[in-house]
């Protein structure tokens, strides 16, 4: 089964759409994150969020948006896209609240914008 | 959150060789984490290991924190060719966020 797991694996749209990207996860974690990592391979976190607090790292443009139906599941929606959007964005989660668990990473949507 | 930097940022070495691969942070510590991540993958969970450690091993894999010096060390023993991945550690200082921070890594090849 898989722990963590993101559709679409792939995304290619064009500027100025609006999409959305699905993450799950079965692990029963409380706290679920999205990443983004730009070409370089930086891994930069873009949210953090349990069922009490949702933490926005200060530089993710207000065009991203992470909504959570659910415990299981944190879709990040981003309005609006620009080219510099492109990368690839990972879904994770952990147990509890804290960074004192590891992160389960899901495999990754890698996003293009044209 | 902290980010750790990972030294080298490149490192090749033959199969059945070992490697090493070195973090540094800049302020205390709660515990340190080291991921794994092959190309196109997500990252992998490898070893977390707390402030009152200095060692911990798993399978291959040793990992040393000296907290005098803010810095720890990953150490894959007999290293096979599935090795081939980067390695990020994350320095977490427990102050509230529980977000890591992630370097841009290790990236370590090796030669079957």
């Amino acid at each position: 089964d898989t722990a963590v797991s993101q559709t679409p694996k792939y995304l290619v749209t064009q500027m100025g759409n609006d999409k959305s990207i699905k993450c799950e996860q079965n692990l029963g974690h409380d706290t679920m994150y999205w990443y983004k990592q730009d070409s370089k391979k930086f891994l930069k976190i873009m949210f953090s969020y349990n069922n009490k607090e949702l933490i926005i790292n200060e530089t993710v443009p207000n065009r991203f948006s992470p909504k959570s139906p659910d415990k299981a599941h944190l879709n990040l929606h981003i309005n609006s896209l620009e080219l510099g959007d492109s990368a690839v964005y990972f879904c994770a989660s952990s147990q509890g609240g804290t960074a004192v668990y590891e992160q389960y990473f899901g495999p990754g949507t890698r996003l293009t914008v044209t | 959150s902290q980010q750790g930097e990972e030294d080298p940022q490149a490192l090749s070495i033959q199969e059945g060789e070992n490697a090493t691969m070195n973090c540094s942070y800049k302020t205390s510590i709660n515990n340190l984490q080291w991921y794994r991540q092959n190309s196109g993958r997500g990252l992998v969970h490898l070893i977390l290991i707390r402030s009152n450690e200095r060692e911990k091993h798993s399978g291959r894999l040793r990992v040393t924190l000296d907290t005098s010096k803010k810095s720890s060390s990953l150490l894959i023993t007999a290293s096979r060719a599935a090795d081939t991945a980067s390695y990020f550690c994350a320095p977490y200082s427990g102050a509230g966020s529980y977000q890591l921070t992630f370097g841009k890594g290790t990236k370590l090849s090796v030669i079957p």
